[in-house]
């Protein structure tokens, strides 16, 4: 099974930040990840697809890179409606997520 | 405008049972893939199964496979998940998902399973 190990596990930045969250895989996953943001109360909702492609919708602050085993997401220009929990997920070789980073305005 | 709607959660015993529904709406349905996805209150995502557009195959993870069964009806546009011998640490909100790429690009609202004597 491929494991995903993701970090920080919290993150408090102010607004106008640039802030980045890494997953790392155990084994290479060809481009294979996508991000979710998850909102308090919210169900989760897609940020980014194919390690880097941006889902239909999503503010253009947001971008994700990565190859290999290792993987990122950016957020430029932090806003208060950020604030959120963000995962990771392979779906390279069946599915599994990232134990997510809690992203707090400082 | 995509909508999944879950249904069916609630309340159960350790060892029982429970059907999980979800009616989707605003797609061709049976063009798609979809899948479960759970979070145990304030945890992660895990993924709990996954069947192709015509229902042919499905997948499990192991903490799942041989007491949980995902079957959809695509004349009635509703995926399903029959959740046998429930356990403690099946505790969670369980969403219905469509998979798109591989990613999950919608997702329902969620549906609150709650395993305890």
């Amino acid at each position: 099974d491929i494991q995903m190990t993701q970090s920080p596990a919290s993150l408090s930045a102010s607004l106008g930040e640039t802030v980045t969250i890494e997953c790392r895989a155990s084994e290479d996953i060809y481009n294979g990840l996508a991000w979710y943001q998850q909102k308090p109360g919210k169900s989760p909702q897609l940020l980014i697809y194919n390690a880097n492609s941006l889902h239909t919708g999503v503010p253009s602050r947001f971008s994700g890179s990565g190859s290999g085993t290792q993987y990122s997401l950016k957020i430029n220009s932090l806003q208060s409606e950020d604030v959120a929990s963000y995962f990771c997920q392979q779906y390279y070789d069946y599915l599994t997520f990232g134990s997510g980073t809690k992203l707090e305005i400082k | 405008e995509v909508q999944l709607v879950e249904t069916g959660g609630g309340l159960v015993q350790p060892g029982r049972s429970l059907k999980l529904s979800c009616v989707a709406s605003g797609f061709t349905f049976n063009n798609y893939w979809m899948s479960w996805t759970r979070q145990a209150p304030g945890k992660g995502l895990e993924w709990v199964a996954s069947i192709t557009n015509s229902g042919g195959s499905t997948y499990y993870p192991d903490s799942v496979k041989g007491r949980f069964t995902i079957s959809r009806d695509n004349a009635q546009n509703t995926l399903y998940l029959q959740m046998n011998s429930l356990r403690s640490e099946d505790t969670a909100t369980y969403y219905c998902t469509r998979a798109w790429l591989g990613a999950f690009d919608y997702w329902g609202q969620g549906v609150m399973v709650t395993v305890s004597s």
